[in-house]
């Protein structure tokens, strides 16, 4: 079974240029989720989709970070304009199920981004 | 709000010797998993623990959820310097799917 797949794996960009990351879930998993992991520290959850539809994105900086998940498979993360505070890696991760009742999430590899 | 703390922060042991990382939340909650990320990878699920009182084992490690359902504990035995990484409870509220992730245990095991 193939898992999670996240691109670009790494980028480096300035501060207030545009940065987009792409995750493409687990076949069949209707969850996808996108975590900030910042050095140090747990990942943090951006955003929640079930199918195509937003389940929670209280914690998504709205005034600069955008996430669209187009016909409820592959997904896409925006970040613009990034500021020096946005690196860290970005895990992409998917489940079967909403999250609960025995359902395990799985998480891509990460895109890592620095921003300079 | 919900606040869950996780301790300690950071552990190092000697390869042999066991190793507990604790989960503690001031609300009850509906279940709770733990993932183990490894220096540069990222978060791989372990083990999910639902019932209160729950106790489960993988090989060496010991998974507990406490009767109250606010705290949870990862007991390994004999650590292994494949056990190094960071270990993270993670956390759904009742009545919601949102999974949260502690602050993590960073374990070194020194050979």
């Amino acid at each position: 079974e193939a898992g999670v797949a996240q691109s670009p794996r790494y980028k480096i960009i300035e501060k207030r240029q545009s940065v987009a990351f792409w995750c493409n879930p687990i076949s069949g998993h209707a969850t996808l989720y996108w975590y900030q992991q910042i050095l140090g520290q747990g990942p943090k959850l951006l955003i929640q989709f079930q199918n195509n539809g937003v389940v929670d994105d209280s914690q998504l900086p709205k005034d600069r970070f955008s996430a669209e998940r187009l016909k409820g498979v592959d997904s896409t993360l925006k970040i613009q304009p990034a500021k020096l505070e946005d690196s860290a890696v970005y895990l992409c991760a998917s489940s079967f199920l909403r999250g609960g009742g025995g359902n395990t999430i799985y998480f891509g590899e990460g895109s890592w981004l620095t921003v300079v | 709000g919900q606040q869950v703390m996780q301790i300690p922060q950071y552990q190092h042991v000697q390869e042999g010797e066991d190793f507990t990382t604790y989960c503690n939340s001031s609300t009850t909650l509906s279940n709770i998993q733990w993932y183990k990320q490894r220096p540069g990878g990222h978060p791989v699920f372990l083990i999910q623990l639902v019932k209160s009182g729950e106790v489960k084992k993988q090989k060496r490690l010991t998974f507990q959820f406490g009767e109250a359902k606010k705290n949870s504990s990862l007991h390994i035995t004999a650590t292994q310097t494949t056990d190094v990484g960071t270990y993270f409870c993670a956390y759904a509220t009742s009545g919601t799917y949102k999974y949260i992730f502690g602050t993590g245990t960073r374990l070194k095991v020194l050979a």
